[in-house]
């Protein structure tokens, strides 16, 4: 069974429009953190964003804020007002600190259509 | 402040050769990570140093992957011999004290394996 999954592999979007990706994990732990991370074409690894689960309100990053509804185990990232330079693979991760490491789901390839 | 550095950035070499990798982590992280992480899937841990000891290297083929990190700061990751299913992106990350903490990735080396 996979650990995180991201259930959509590509989403467009219009420049300057709303775009939300979804994720889903799986844990039965208390004691973790979520990321999503951006990977553009040059293959940087870039953070967007991170949640602790502990933190009831939603983590919010200038135009990336994410939906945390932990009962569900949903891990969803809007994007507002998207720029060209949104487009990329986006990745969610989960870290539990009885495994002691991050893990990635497949990824959603983000594009921008200006 | 001074990223994750890579190198080199691209390698080519024939099956049954071996290639080795370099990292230097962020300037006074402690945890360094080597991933890999193939065409379309995110990315998978290979192996965790916290200072210049390994503490996950599970999912290692440790029969061709070898990998170390002596005084503690930059590390190398040995490929040795290579099969045709080593292609892939090989990202390094480093995080400021234990992987509950942000994980902050370099440039990642893609290999090519002809």
């Amino acid at each position: 069974a996979q650990t995180v999954t991201q259930s959509q592999p590509e989403m467009s979007v219009q420049e300057a429009e709303t775009v939300t990706l979804s994720c889903t994990y799986d844990t039965s732990e208390s004691d973790y953190y979520l990321f999503w991370y951006k990977q553009p074409p040059s293959r940087q690894m870039i953070l967007v964003i991170r949640q602790e689960a502990y933190k009831q309100q939603n983590a919010t990053e200038n135009r990336f804020s994410v939906n945390f509804q932990k009962a569900a185990k949903s891990f969803s990232l809007k994007i507002s007002d998207s720029q060209l330079g949104d487009a990329a693979m986006y990745f969610c991760a989960l870290f539990k600190a009885a495994g002691n490491k991050l893990t990635f789901g497949g990824g959603t390839r983000v594009l921008v259509k200006p | 402040e001074a990223g994750v550095a890579q190198s080199p950035r691209y390698k080519i070499i024939e099956k049954r050769q071996s290639v080795a990798f370099w990292c230097n982590p962020i300037s006074g992280h402690a945890t360094l990570y080597w991933y890999q992480q193939i065409l379309g899937q995110g990315p998978k841990l290979l192996i965790q140093f916290q200072n210049n000891g390994v503490v996950d290297d599970s999912q290692l083929p440790k029969d061709r992957f070898s990998a170390e990190r002596l005084k503690g700061v930059d590390s190398t990751l040995k490929i040795q011999p290579a099969k045709l299913e080593d292609s892939a992106v090989y990202l390094c990350a480093s995080s400021l004290r234990s992987p509950r903490d942000t994980q902050y990735f370099g440039p990642g080396t893609r290999l090519t394996v002809l």
